[in-house]
């Protein structure tokens, strides 16, 4: 089982480009997470879907930043444009649906926008 | 009210020692709970979860779980130096993402 796996691992950008970080959850989980952690605000769900379908984005802080899961194996986030106050960790983690088990989650991808 | 609470540490005992590590949550339908380990540069790595009242045991961790009083606490026996990391609490609050503490510093003195 290769786990939670996210690209890129560290993106620079510069504000005002587009970012776009990718997940790929573990074979079989059917439930995926997106978050972000920042030292002043900690862990912080922006979305998750069940089945590929999008449950709860109310933690997605403007329009600038949209989720996709076109399907099982595949998930992306982006950002256009992005800003600075952007910069943080952003997490993927998975699930089996139905389970009340914690999560498995990627590596991360570091990104800081200048 | 945050959702979940957490003191920020550090918390520092000495190797050999407990660790003793606590959180607060705000929703009393929360169903389940979690501790996670969270290395400086790494992602979380779960090593608890406790779903119902009193004390469960794995290896030298212990959750304790105190709905009532909505508490949650992480004991760490025989503390090691690799110990040395941030314990976050989650909570599952119901709707079925997880909530997350800021997290506790903790710092195992050799």
């Amino acid at each position: 089982d290769a786990g939670v796996i996210q690209s890129p691992r560290h993106e620079v950008t510069e504000m005002g480009q587009e970012v776009t970080l990718r997940c790929k959850p573990i074979s079989g989980h059917n439930s995926l997470f997106w978050y972000r952690q920042t030292m002043m605000r900690g862990l912080e769900l922006l979305i998750y879907f069940n089945n590929n379908v999008p449950i709860d984005d109310s933690g997605m802080p403007e329009d600038r930043f949209s989720a996709k899961m076109p399907n099982a194996s595949f998930s992306t986030l982006k950002i256009q444009p992005s800003e600075p106050r952007d910069s943080a960790v952003y997490f993927c983690a998975s699930i089996t649906s139905g389970g009340n088990y914690g999560y498995t989650f990627g590596s991360g991808t570091r990104l800081t926008v200048v | 009210q945050k959702e979940v609470e957490q003191n920020s540490g550090p918390l520092s005992v000495p190797e050999g020692a407990i660790a003793s590590l606590n959180c607060t949550y705000s929703d009393r339908g929360s169903q389940s709970f979690f501790w996670y380990r969270q290395y400086s540069g790494k992602s979380p790595e779960l090593i608890m979860s406790i779903y119902s009242n009193g004390d469960k045991e794995d290896g030298r961790f212990t959750a304790q779980l105190n709905k009532a009083s909505q508490y949650v606490s992480l004991l760490i026996r025989d503390s090691q130096p690799s110990d040395s990391a941030t314990y976050l609490c989650a909570v599952n609050t119901g709707r079925r993402a997880l909530t997350f503490g800021s997290g506790t510093r903790l710092q195992v003195q050799p």
